[in-house]
């Protein structure tokens, strides 16, 4: 099956400090989304993305599709405690409601 | 809206026992989905449902799983009988038709002892 390649795993970082993560996969996607999941609660859609190239931002949240389809990338710019999380990269293909999910990045942030 | 509604939020049973996970969607939503979350393998789809139909179930683990969706307002997910390696947290999601973004509900931290 489709696999999502999520990098990094975790990162601590500096209050103030830019973040970036990246998924790749083996497969072409035809929509990428990307979520943030805090402690003890579902994951919540952050941006998504539906073409190839298309770069979005949400606040201080950007995110790009791969011209190649088969990756993405979500910059945080400006941390602060609260970007604490665990943030996925995911991927939707021919199966239209069918997603496949990202490992996950784990942020902390140092006040 | 409330939003996608689980419950109960932590259960804690013995090896053996039956469980049973309960989710609401979100009123007009089409899809429904369940999902489970370990630290190793992250986050896995084990069935979903377009009008409360089973559309794809190839992802629940054996035969001990379960889904039913008897109306498009609640489904469950049950475990019998209940093993430890099936302590996760499952989450329960929802999408309208014609959106491909799905809204999670907040997850039913499950603990086989």
């Amino acid at each position: 099956g489709q696999q999502l390649n999520q990098s990094p795993q975790s990162m601590f970082i500096q209050e103030g400090e830019d973040v970036s993560m990246n998924c790749t996969s083996s497969s072409i996607f035809n929509t990428w989304l990307w979520y943030k999941q805090d402690p003890g609660e579902g994951p919540v859609l952050l941006i998504a993305l539906y073409k190839a190239g298309e770069l979005t931002s949400n606040g201080r949240l950007t995110a790009q599709f791969g011209i190649t389809r088969k990756d993405s990338f979500l910059n945080i710019s400006a941390s602060i405690p609260s970007d604490v999380g665990i943030y996925f990269c995911a991927g939707l293909s021919g199966g239209y409601q069918k997603v496949t999910f990202g490992i996950g990045t784990k942020l902390q942030v140092i006040p | 809206d409330a939003g996608v509604i689980q419950s109960p939020r932590h259960e804690v049973t013995e090896m053996g026992q039956e469980v049973t996970l309960r989710c609401k969607p979100i009123s007009g939503h089409d899809y429904l989905f369940w999902y489970r979350q370990t630290m190793m393998r992250g986050l896995e789809l084990l069935i979903y449902f377009n009008n409360n139909v089973p559309i794809d179930d190839s992802g629940m683990p054996e035969d001990r799983f379960s889904a039913k969706m008897p109306n498009a307002s609640f489904s469950t997910l049950k475990i019998q009988p209940s093993e430890p390696r099936d302590s996760a947290v499952y989450f329960c999601a929802s999408t309208p038709l014609v959106y491909n973004e799905q809204f999670f509900g907040p997850g039913t931290r499950l603990t086989v002892l």
